[in-house]
C-alpha cells in the first residue's frame, strides 16, 4: 500500500526559529511535492523536487528552502519562522498519474 | 496561468440528496482533471479523475464529466451520505508534474 509519512501531525514554534518539516515515501517516487493548504486558498506549491539534489521552486517559494538527499525523503526548512507561515503544510510524491498526500503537518508559529 | 475556480462553500445537505459541486478552469492547453478528497484530520487522496474531453470520472458514487466546450468538470453524486462530509478540491495538470487547485469545497451532510 502506498504510503507518505510527515514527521508531525502538529508543531509549535517561536518566530525566528528555524523549522524543518519531514516527509517520507515508500513508493520509490522520483517526483515529491511541499504544498500550503490555508482556507479560501486551496493547496499551494511551494517547492518540488523530480530527482535526489534536484529541485524547482513553486508558486510561493520565499521564506522556505529544501533538501532531498535521498530518494524517499523531502524535507521543508523554514529558515526563520514567521507568524504569516502558519499553515497546515502538505507533502506528496508522484507515480505515473498520480500524487499521493501524507496526512499533513500543521504549524503554528507564536 | 492556469486557475480552477469552484463553488464556494460550505455546502449543507440532507442525506440522500444529490450533490453537484461546480468547477472550472482556465488552461492554454488540453489539462488532465482531478477531484480530491480531504476527509477530517487526514491528507487529500484522489477521488477520481478525466484525461481528455468527455472522458467521465467515478468512484465511490461520485462522478465527473470533462467538458471541454464549458472548461467544466463538475462533481455529482446521486445520493449523498453523512461520511462524504469532507472537503473536495478540484485540480488540473497540464504540464509537467504540477497540480493546479481550486481553493476547495467544504461539504457538510447532515442525518
Amino acid at each position: 500500500d502506498v504510503k507518505v509519512t510527515q514527521s508531525s501531525r502538529y508543531l509549535v514554534k517561536r518566530t525566528g526559529e528555524k523549522v524543518f518539516l519531514e516527509c517520507v515515501q515508500d513508493m520509490d517516487h522520483e517526483n515529491m511535492f511541499w504544498y500550503r493548504q490555508d482556507p479560501g486558498l486551496g493547496l499551494r506549491l511551494i517547492y518540488f523536487s523530480y530527482d535526489v539534489k534536484m529541485k524547482e521552486k513553486g508558486d510561493i517559494p520565499e521564506g522556505y528552502s529544501v533538501s532531498r538527499e535521498k530518494k524517499e525523503r523531502f524535507s521543508l526548512i523554514l529558515e526563520s519562522a514567521s507568524t504569516n507561515q502558519t499553515s497546515m503544510y502538505l507533502c506528496a510524491s508522484k507515480s505515473a498519474y498520480e500524487q499521493y498526500f501524507g496526512p499533513g503537518t500543521r504549524l503554528t508559529v507564536t | 496561468g492556469d486557475s480552477v475556480t469552484q463553488m464556494e462553500g460550505p455546502v449543507t445537505l440532507s442525506e440522500e440528496a444529490f450533490l453537484t459541486i461546480n468547477c472550472t478552469y482556465t488552461a492554454t492547453g488540453y489539462p488532465s482533471l482531478f477531484w480530491y478528497v480531504q476527509y477530517p484530520g487526514e491528507g487529500l487522496q484522489l477521488l477520481l479523475k478525466a484525461t481528455k474531453a468527455d472522458d467521465k470520472g467515478s468512484n465511490k458514487g461520485f462522478e465527473a464529466t470533462y467538458r471541454k466546450e464549458t472548461t467544466s468538470f463538475h462533481l455529482e453524486k446521486g445520493s449523498v451520505q453523512v461520511s462524504d462530509s469532507a472537503v473536495y478540491f478540484c485540480a488540473l495538470m497540464e504540464y509537467g508534474n504540477k497540480l493546479v487547485f481550486g481553493a476547495g469545497t467544504i461539504l457538510r451532510v447532515k442525518s
